[in-house]
């Protein structure tokens, strides 16, 4: 039972618009997400984080919002930038003490010049 | 910089015979974990360690076990490879404390089972 979802496997977005990247999961437990980003051939490289107690989360062009109620995650990209093409995964851990992450299985994101 | 290294980057082994994959951190973070990762599948957690405390998950098959002789190193070994055991295999660190839940990832070690 996949408890961190990511339904779109992929995503074309326009150099220079918003890329959008949709996260649900299922279990009320998780408390602390996270957006990874990988290259192929490379390991995930941390990208932007949000604890349950928030919202909204802003690193510059990165920006994380959180719907508790809906259970949903997303992550927007403005503007969005060739070299933001790879693969996407969101993340969840729930409780402190907790080490363990819980995975989606990724969006392929391609930027287009 | 302060990083996370992965040995080989590609290890191509038999089946049915023993393999070691390497770790080693510059971090100075106490925790670190192994993932195993299949094609198009999201990463899956076998097992950390937390200081020298190892905690194994509950689905993680018998085959794999894991050594950390001391903080920078953590081995994953394979005892007896099968087909099935072809993934890329992702180790990560941690620091307890602040921002204790992000996971720094190394490149991986992609294995092929022949």
């Amino acid at each position: 039972d996949q408890q961190v979802k990511q339904n779109s496997p992929s995503l074309s977005v326009q150099e220079g618009r918003i890329s959008i990247l949709n996260c649900d999961y299922t279990n009320s437990m998780f408390d602390y997400f996270l957006w990874y980003k990988k290259y192929p051939a490379e390991g995930p490289t941390f990208l932007i984080s949000i604890s349950s107690i928030k919202d909204k989360n802003e690193d510059g062009r990165f920006t994380v919002f959180l719907n508790k109620s809906a259970k949903h995650l997303s992550l927007h990209i403005v503007p969005s930038q060739p070299g933001d093409s790879a693969v996407y995964f969101c993340a969840a851990i729930a409780g402190a003490g907790s080490y363990q992450l819980t995975f989606g299985k990724g969006t392929k994101l391609s930027v287009i010049p | 910089d302060a990083m996370v290294i992965q040995n080989p980057r590609y290890q191509v082994t038999q089946f049915g015979k023993p393999v070691t994959l390497s770790c080693s951190q510059t971090l100075n973070h106490n925790v670190m974990y192994w993932y195993q990762q299949k094609s198009s599948q999201a990463p899956k957690l076998l097992f950390h360690y937390y200081d020298k405390d190892f905690n194994n998950e509950a689905d993680t098959p018998d085959n794999f076990q894991s050594r950390r002789p001391n903080t920078s190193f953590c081995f994953l070994d394979i005892r007896s490879p099968g087909l099935g055991d072809a993934a890329m295999y992702l180790c990560a660190t941690s620091r307890e404390g602040v921002e204790q839940e992000t996971q720094y990832f190394g490149p991986g070690t992609r294995l092929l089972v022949l």
